[in-house]
């Protein structure tokens, strides 16, 4: 019964580069949360899809962060030309429902790196 | 006025203390609460929801206030094993995201 799933663990990109983070749900969740945490702060919100759709992308940079969740395979955080203050911890969440009394699920987390 | 605030820490107690962590939110109509923990440099994990009447989990207890818009976490006999950041979380109306405190961090002293 695996748990939620991220890769990479670790990602190191030079500055212009770009960012594909990948996260697999729990089994039977068909809802993807992504939250980004800077070095000694708290999590922060990003977006939440469903397949196929943007429910909430509030948290999102408005240039060059995109995310998607497609039918078939993983969610994709893409973050295009990145910048030294992209550097962060992202981790994905998921929960069966989109309920407000839903129980979040967090995968490891993907560590990026821009140098 | 932040959406989610934790008393600041860190909280340094000796193994067998009794501690407690408070958190308010300012949403209202935040209709679920949780307290998550995080190890350092590792994913949040669930500790435990938080119910209008309060819960209780082994040594720990959670209160709900809404009139006052105040959580808290009671951690009794605390373990060396306690020691990491706790997270208060708030969330809102159907699909909304989850509003994570910065978290309160606990180390428990041999």
């Amino acid at each position: 019964n695996a748990g939620v799933m991220q890769n990479p663990r670790h990602l190191v990109r030079r500055r212009g580069q770009e960012a594909r983070l990948r996260c697999s749900p729990m089994k039977g969740h068909s809802h993807v949360y992504w939250y980004r945490q800077l070095p000694e702060e708290g999590l922060k919100f990003m977006v939440y899809l469903q397949k196929e759709n943007i429910i909430d992308e509030s948290g999102m940079p408005k240039e060059r962060f995109s995310a998607e969740f497609p039918k078939e395979g993983p969610s994709i955080l893409r973050i295009q030309q990145v910048v030294r203050g992209d550097s962060a911890a992202y981790f994905c969440a998921s929960s069966p429902g989109g309920g407000a009394r839903e129980t979040q699920y967090f995968g490891p987390g993907t560590r990026l790196l821009v140098l | 006025r932040k959406e989610v605030e934790q008393d600041p820490g860190p909280f340094n107690v000796p193994e067998g203390a009794t501690v407690a962590f408070n958190c308010t939110y300012s949403n209202s109509a935040s209709q679920s609460f949780f307290w998550y923990r995080q190890d350092c440099r590792k994913e949040p994990k669930l500790l435990m929801s938080v119910y209008s009447s309060g819960n209780e989990d082994g040594r720990f207890t959670a209160q709900l206030n809404r009139a006052s818009q105040y959580i808290s976490l009671l951690i009794r006999d605390s373990k060396l094993s306690d020691s990491a950041t706790y997270l208060c979380v708030v969330n809102g109306n159907y699909g909304q995201n989850f509003v994570f405190g910065p978290g309160t961090r606990l180390s428990v002293l041999p």
